[in-house]
């Protein structure tokens, strides 16, 4: 089945510092969604990308999803304290489904020193 | 907040029981999904209900059923617990199996 894999699985960074985690899809996706989860939380909507090649910002995130369209990444600029927590990005499969399965990544858990 | 909300909030079962969680979709949702998440890990799908009707389904056995109801609103059953049934529950509600899912705050059931 679809698997898909994020690296790193644990990032510490200092404010200010830059953080980038990576989403590797093992099938071509339809599209990917990136969600947040605060610590006790649950996932919160970032965005979703669907093209090709797609590169969306919102502030100082940054979403890219591959030519490929198997793998995407996630930026954030300047880091503060409020972007902790774990962020998953999550697949919809173009293969034959005819349904939305999510299948979410195991996720990078974002660490903020002040 | 989203406008999915989701309860009990926390559930303490014995192995072998039955358990019910539910799930009030955001008005105008027509697609309920119910993920597990383990301690550290992703959301794992496990059932999509759309129009009161199951739309797929993950890798999880048969005693992990679902509802959902003409406004709706969506359950999870799971007949005999076992231990590793212990995780966070989450329903996402959204307007297509194909959009942005708006997650409820989940239920954390843990399996004595």
């Amino acid at each position: 089945g679809q698997q898909v894999m994020q690296i790193p699985q644990y990032q510490h960074v200092q404010e200010g510092e830059d953080f980038t985690t990576y989403c590797n899809s093992s099938t071509t996706l339809s599209n990917i969604q990136w969600y947040k989860q605060r610590p006790g939380g649950h996932p919160v909507f970032l965005i979703q990308l669907v093209k090709s090649g797609e590169v969306k910002k919102q502030k100082r995130l940054t979403f890219q999803f591959g030519e490929a369209k198997k793998n995407s990444s996630l930026h954030i600029t300047a880091t503060q304290t409020t972007d902790v927590g774990t962020y998953f990005c999550a697949g919809l499969d173009a293969g034959g489904t005819s349904y939305g399965k999510l299948t979410f990544g195991q996720g990078t858990i974002l660490t903020v020193h002040p | 907040e989203t406008g999915v909300t989701q309860s009990p909030t926390h559930l303490i079962k014995t192995r072998g029981q039955q358990v019910t969680l539910r799930c009030s979709s955001q008005s105008g949702h027509n697609t309920v999904s119910w993920y597990q998440q383990a301690l550290g890990q992703g959301p794992q799908f496990i059932f999509q209900y759309y129009r009161e009707e199951e739309n797929g389904r993950g890798n999880f056995p048969p005693r992990f059923s679902g509802l959902q109801f003409p406004n709706y609103s969506s359950e999870l059953n799971v007949n005999a617990l076992e231990l590793d049934d212990s995780a966070l529950y989450l329903c996402a509600s959204s307007d297509s199996g194909y959009t942005e899912a708006f997650f409820g705050q989940g239920t954390r059931l843990t399996v004595v």
